[in-house]
């Protein structure tokens, strides 16, 4: 079974400076997807950046992006020129590329909380 | 274009009841999948629907139901509430059940609470 890990629970940084969010995950498949959601304090979940694990370009998003490491199954985050509205949980995710498959559900690691200080 | 949409937004219920929460996916997006959020278990996955047809589900007892409806919304039914089913329920759908169009995008939530 796939598993998510994020080994930081909580996070912070000074507002326009930059921070990374760490992820790995465990996998037998050489095919999948990675996600990077934002819960902020609404509850709502956001969906952030995704990465294809067949594309060896990193993903991304404006000021956010992804440092994809498939043979090191990492998939950190960076944040660039944090702002307020920043702060929220980080949900790093995993997803099989089961197309018509039956494992299409996100698998979800415990997340970090990002404070952003002004 | 809407996002999704989930009804009710806050729910208080006591033990032994049942509950229905309901969700109405983006506009085209033939996949719902629903997730359980809380504190100690974190996001666990529920079910997933495509074209009406339960395509995956997680490690809940049977008290945890759903159905997809021919317009893609969703409803989830728990029934015999007990006190750890407080969560926050959160649906999200995909325009594809996988493949590249299967990025899931959530709704607000539905906050229930058993008393």
């Amino acid at each position: 079974a796939q598993t998510v890990t994020q080994s930081q629970p909580e996070m912070s940084v000074q507002e326009a400076e930059t921070v990374t969010l760490s992820c790995t995950y465990d996998t037998s498949e050489s095919d999948y997807y990675l996600f990077w959601y934002k819960q902020p304090p609404s509850r709502q979940m956001i969906l952030v950046i995704r990465q294809e694990a067949y594309k060896q370009q990193n993903a991304t998003e404006n000021r956010f992006s992804v440092n994809f490491q498939k043979a090191a199954k990492s998939f950190s985050l960076k944040i660039s020129d944090s702002q307020l509205g920043d702060a929220a949980m980080y949900f790093c995710a995993y997803r099989s590329e089961d197309y018509g498959g039956s494992q299409g559900n996100l698998i979800f690691g415990k997340g970090t909380k990002l404070s952003v200080k002004p | 274009k809407a996002g999704v949409t989930q009804t009710p937004r806050y729910l208080i219920k006591t033990r032994g009841q049942q509950v229905t929460l309901s969700c109405s996916p983006i506009s085209g997006h033939r996949s719902v999948s629903w997730y359980q959020q809380t504190p100690g278990q974190g996001l666990q996955f529920l079910f997933e629907y495509f074209s009406e047809t339960q395509r995956n589900k997680g490690n809940f007892p049977g008290r945890f139901s759903g159905r997809q409806f021919s317009n893609s919304r969703s409803e989830m039914n728990v029934s015999t509430l007990e006190l750890g089913d407080s969560a926050l329920y959160l649906c999200a759908s995909s325009l594809e059940a996988g493949g590249p169009l299967g990025s899931q995008y959530f709704g607000p939530g539905t906050r229930l609470l058993v008393l």
